[in-house]
């Protein structure tokens, strides 16, 4: 079946660092791939999602290219600041029996300091 | 007003007892769903609804069982609850679900713990 790899937890980052959170995903034909971030205390929410191979989505300065030729769908952001501290989830969305359902990452923690 | 809501937001019962989770939405979405979250698992999918007719077990539906009481209501419940079933829960909703591009839109989430 499908799945989704994210790389382990923690990262903690000081603001105006880089950063990258790794995903790599396992699934047959073409699904769509999302980041999804949930802030404490909050449920989730959607930051960006790519429907096909070497589109990319971006949103609030982050950004995420879909790689088919690699499976993965990495994280980026240029300069993270505290407010970005949150869990983040890699999904992805398959067609057939599975259509419409998301199938999750572990989730990444992610700690900005001042 | 929140669009997704969850009911209770915080729970704390004792083994072999009942539990109902419940969920409303305004978003006027068909697509339900209820997913639990285990620290270092992610979110699994425990039961999800494509209309109200429509109700279909998730990946770890084995102690729950669900009720689609209208369009907006999406309820969870644990018959006999275990401390395994200690976990946060959450309640998303969708769209009809013509593209695999919809997005989900989460619930603030219920925080059940089992002793």
């Amino acid at each position: 079946g499908d799945s989704v790899t994210q790389m382990e937890g923690p990262v903690t980052l000081s603001e105006e660092a880089f950063l990258t959170i790794n995903c790599t995903y396992t699934a047959t034909g073409y699904p769509s791939l999302f980041w999804y971030v949930q802030y404490p205390g909050e449920g989730l929410q959607l930051l960006l999602k790519a429907t096909k191979a070497d589109d990319k989505g971006s949103n609030k300065g982050f950004e995420a290219t879909y790689r088919k030729e690699t499976t993965s769908f990495h994280l980026e952001k240029g300069s993270v600041q505290v407010s970005d501290s949150a869990v983040y989830f890699c999904a992805l969305s398959n067609g057939g029996t599975s259509y419409g359902k998301l199938t999750f990452g572990q989730g990444t923690i992610l700690t900005v300091h001042p | 007003d929140a669009d997704v809501t969850q009911t209770p937001r915080n729970r704390i019962t004792k083994t072999g007892k009942r539990i109902m989770l419940e969920c409303s939405q305004t978003k006027g979405h068909d697509r339900m769903y209820w997913y639990r979250q285990d620290p270092g698992l992610g979110l699994r999918l425990i039961y999800y609804s494509f209309d109200v007719k429509d109700i279909n077990k998730g990946e770890i539906s084995d102690g729950y069982s669900v009720s689609r009481q209208a369009q907006a209501k999406f309820s969870l419940s644990l018959e006999s609850a275990i401390p395994n079933q200690t976990a946060l829960y959450f309640c998303a909703t969708s769209d009809s679900g013509l593209t695999l591009t919809d997005t989900q839109y989460f619930g603030p989430g219920t925080r059940l713990t089992v002793l």
